[in-house]
């Protein structure tokens, strides 16, 4: 079968730097995919990760590692707003479908 | 900036209602995708559109169909509403050129079947 795994909650302090794992089980996939959902909100496109290595945009990096099957979010300098949920998401092979993660939830203290 | 664009933000309806849910959306993105996101278990897939009058099952088609008359719209039809179909419905679209063009989602119907 087809799934990822994230940690369902994380917890972290203002200015430090998180790290959100992704694991999967599939074979054959576009690439990773990344989106962040304020509470009550829309999903919105972080990144994305056709080859293995690091893509970094502003204050979030996001890794690939497809001999490990496996991926993660880096959010640094973190900031209150960065309170969220986090979903990594694989595009098949075949069409332009998603596979979903169940999502982290972050949490940033003070 | 894309838009997308849900009819309702929140919708209550009866048992073995027909419902309605529509989607629009400003672009003029190929890709229309229907969703819905409950607690602990992600976004799963219902239905989704490639183009106008085309449509694909997703991972949880039963009890749900979808409409696509023109390529700005994509509703998604609910025949005889149950319990376990209460939930959050996401609708989201995207450009059908390269593998790695972003989602972009409507706000959400949060839908309660009572």
């Amino acid at each position: 079968g087809q799934s990822l795994e994230q940690p369902s909650e994380v917890t972290a302090v203002e200015g430090a730097i998180v790290q959100i794992n992704c694991t999967y089980q599939t074979s054959g996939f576009y690439g990773l995919s990344w989106y962040q959902q304020h509470d009550g909100g829309a999903p919105t496109f972080l990144s994305y990760n056709a080859l293995d290595g690091l893509e970094e945009t502003g204050r979030f990096s996001s890794f690939l590692s497809r001999s490990d099957s496996y991926g993660y979010l880096l959010l640094q300098e973190l900031q209150m707003k960065d309170s969220a949920s986090y979903f990594c998401a694989l595009r098949r092979d075949s069409n332009y479908q998603l596979i979903w993660g169940a999502g982290t939830k972050l949490i940033i203290k003070p | 900036d894309v838009k997308v664009t849900q009819s309702s933000r929140y919708l209550v309806k009866r048992t073995g209602e027909k419902v309605f849910l529509e989607c629009v959306q400003d672009m003029d993105h190929e890709n229309m995708f229907w969703y819905r996101q409950d607690p602990g278990l992600g976004l799963r897939l219902i239905y989704f559109s490639y183009d106008v009058k085309m449509k694909e099952k997703g991972d949880i088609p039963e009890g749900y169909s979808v409409s696509r008359e023109k390529k700005e719209r994509f509703s998604l039809i609910l025949e005889s509403a149950s319990t376990n179909q209460t939930s959050m419905y996401l609708c989201a679209s995207s450009f059908r050129g390269t593998a790695n063009s972003p989602l972009h989602f409507g706000n959400g119907t949060r839908l309660t079947v009572t």
